[in-house]
Parts: C-alpha cells; sequence; structure tokens
C-alpha cells in the first residue's frame, strides 16, 4: 500500500522568505507525485506534478519540487513567498499498484505567510 | 484540464434527511472520483464512478449511505443519505486528466448537518 507523510502540518513564515514544505512517500512500486493547494473555502488546484523524465519539477506560482527516489521524498519549494501563498498544500502520490488514478493525499500543511 | 462544477456549492441540511450533490464536466471523461474532507482533515476517497458501471466504493464507505449515478461521460451524483452530523464535510468529485495520472477537482459542496 502507498502512504504519504507530510512532515509539518503548520509553517509560518513571512513574505518574501524561502519556504519549503516537506513530503515524504512509501511505495513499493514507480509513483506518481503531486502537489495541490487548497485556498480557503475552494477547491483543490494542482500546483505541479512529478511523472517520469527530469527530478526538479516546476509548477504555478513560481513554486517547485524535486523528487528524491532514494529519500522517498517530494517536497516543495518557493524561493519567496507572497500573502496570497497562505494556503492548505496537499502532496498526494498515485502508481501501477493502486490502478494507476487513484490518489492518495499527505494530511496537508498549513501555510501562513506573515507580513 | 476540466472545468468542473458542483451543485449545491453549500448546504444546511437537518438529521436524516438526504441531499444529493451534482458534478458537471465540461468534456468527456472516463474517470470520476467522490472524495470527503471533514473539518480540517485531508481528503479521503468515496468511490470511483465510471460511466455504464456500477460505482467501486473503498473500504468504511456503502452503496446504501452514498449512492452514486453516472448517467453519461459528463456527469454524476452523490447522496448522502439519512445524514447525521458526522456527516459534514466537504464533498468534492475530480476527473482523470489526459495523462491518467493528475486529477482535477471541482469546487466542493459544503455540507453541514444539524
Amino acid at each position: 500500500a502507498q502512504s504519504v507523510t507530510q512532515l509539518d502540518s503548520q509553517v509560518p513564515v513571512f513574505e518574501e522568505a524561502p519556504v519549503e514544505l516537506r513530503c515524504n512517500y512509501s511505495s513499493s512500486v514507480s509513483v506518481y507525485l503531486f502537489w495541490y493547494v487548497q485556498y480557503p473555502n475552494q477547491g483543490l488546484q494542482l500546483l505541479l506534478k512529478y511523472l517520469s523524465g527530469s527530478t526538479l519539477v516546476k509548477g504555478i506560482n513560481g513554486f517547485e519540487a524535486e523528487f528524491n527516489k532514494s529519500q522517498t521524498s517530494f517536497h516543495l519549494r518557493k524561493p519567496s513567498v507572497h500573502i496570497s501563498d497562505t494556503a492548505e498544500y496537499f502532496c498526494a502520490v498515485s502508481g501501477w499498484e493502486t490502478s494507476g488514478s487513484r490518489l492518495t493525499f499527505g494530511e496537508g500543511t498549513q501555510l501562513t505567510v506573515n507580513p | 484540464s476540466a472545468v468542473i462544477s458542483q451543485k449545491p456549492s453549500r448546504d444546511i441540511c437537518q438529521r436524516g434527511t438526504s441531499l444529493t450533490i451534482q458534478c458537471q464536466v465540461d468534456s468527456q471523461v472516463t474517470m470520476m472520483f467522490w472524495y470527503r474532507q471533514q473539518p480540517g482533515q485531508s481528503l479521503t476517497l468515496i468511490a470511483t464512478a465510471n460511466q455504464g458501471s456500477e460505482a467501486t466504493y473503498e473500504s468504511g464507505f456503502v452503496i446504501d449511505k452514498f449512492p452514486i449515478s453516472r448517467p453519461n461521460l459528463t456527469f454524476s451524483t452523490l447522496t448522502v443519505s439519512n445524514m447525521s452530523p458526522e456527516d459534514s464535510s466537504i464533498y468534492l468529485c475530480s476527473v482523470v486528466g489526459d495523462s491518467s495520472y493528475e486529477q482535477y477537482f471541482g469546487p466542493g459542496t459544503r455540507l453541514t448537518v444539524t
């Protein structure tokens, strides 16, 4: 079975500071990894995805993530955050052992950007 | 990516009643999913709905409580039956993207059961 662990439930940062949201996964087969963002009172928006190829993945809104197979991690980073980045961030995994499309989500990380 | 709408966006319901949530997609999709997000928690998959076949439910979810319809490739409904306060959650539908691995989500239906 696959699982996802987001190591920080809450991450407070100041505006224009860098941020890293940590995500580790466990799986016995090849995986596909995703980061979603949920703004208050909204649905989930896909930030970025890793399916194959380059381990450094760039997404929307200046976010990027690096797939590290040896450490089974997929940490999300942004060099300079804005107030508008305040949201809940979810790491998710799918893979061949779960019929491809079935997503398993982490518990989420609340990013709060303070002025 | 697909554009997904859900109705209603929110509702307050009384214990023991049922609510049907609609999910409409702007393009034909094979796989649709229904998720529940309880207050302050992550998403839990309720079921997978493929057109032309019975929905496949995850452990802990049953058809009598959460009946699903999938009449065509752009539409699905989820009914929350005989509601209790524990059913107060956000219910989201999603569809699979072109790569067959990424999913796109609707805005969610915020349900409060009193």
